[in-house]
């Protein structure tokens, strides 16, 4: 238990639809964050987030639309997906943006778009 | 193109024995290199950092090298325990980069 929070765990979701997928931390954090692990990929930065403000936007398409309501809970809202949006979808946080700070996950979201 | 490269997509070794991870990088800017590690159904978790400004750190069984002049570093395991099977993840930062790059993951797999 790391303190970081998603639900759902799993989530099947044709391309027409829309869902959220939610994120909490209990850790005190001011940072958090979203990666997408492709299978056999790399971790790519999604998005980031530092005392609810956004610092960071990898050029993500636009069917990804992040929120951030308050330094413990992150959104991703999904819409309009494709297959190849299909991976598993981690949430993170930390005490700062310094990557000297420890990046705490939660146990990630798998997505299925089909 | 990967800027950190993790070859082995896995690893088999020997319960006690030592285990050996390795991790390439291509940007000489990359200052600070941390192993993760991640257990199925779980998200990673941190495990061990090093700064460019030294060449080994060590924490417990868990030791990471750096060899800068060959942008290359390793990570490993003494002895090695089934409770270390896991998948490694190796990941960099610095200079322009201010967010971590990752590698792909070895999966370490412990035999009794």
């Amino acid at each position: 238990e790391t303190g970081v929070t998603q639900t759902p765990r799993h989530l099947v979701m044709g391309m027409t639809n829309k869902k959220s997928l939610k994120c909490e931390q209990h850790l005190g954090h001011n940072a958090m964050y979203w990666y997408k692990q492709s299978a056999k990929k790399p971790l790519e930065l999604m998005f980031v987030y530092n005392f609810k403000e956004q610092t960071e936007n990898n050029s993500v398409p636009s069917r990804f639309s992040p929120e951030c309501p308050n330094s413990s809970h992150l959104f991703l809202h999904l819409h309009t997906l494709q297959p190849e949006d299909s991976a598993l979808y981690l949430c993170a946080s930390s005490q700062g943006t310094s990557l000297h700070y420890e990046q705490y996950f939660g146990p990630g979201t798998r997505l299925t778009v089909t | 193109d990967q800027q950190v490269k993790q070859n082995s997509p896995s690893l088999s070794v020997q319960e006690g024995r030592i285990s050996i991870l390795n991790c390439d990088y291509t940007n000489s800017m990359f200052d600070y290199f941390l192993w993760y590690k991640k257990y199925p159904a779980e998200g990673p978790t941190f495990l061990i950092s090093i700064s460019s400004i030294k060449d080994k750190n060590e924490d417990g069984r868990f030791t990471v090298f750096l060899n800068k002049s060959a942008k290359h570093l390793s990570l490993h395991i003494v002895p090695s325990q089934p409770g270390d099977s896991a998948v490694y993840f190796c990941a960099a930062s610095g200079g322009s980069n201010y967010q971590l790059i990752w590698g792909a993951g070895t999966k370490l797999i412990i035999k009794p």
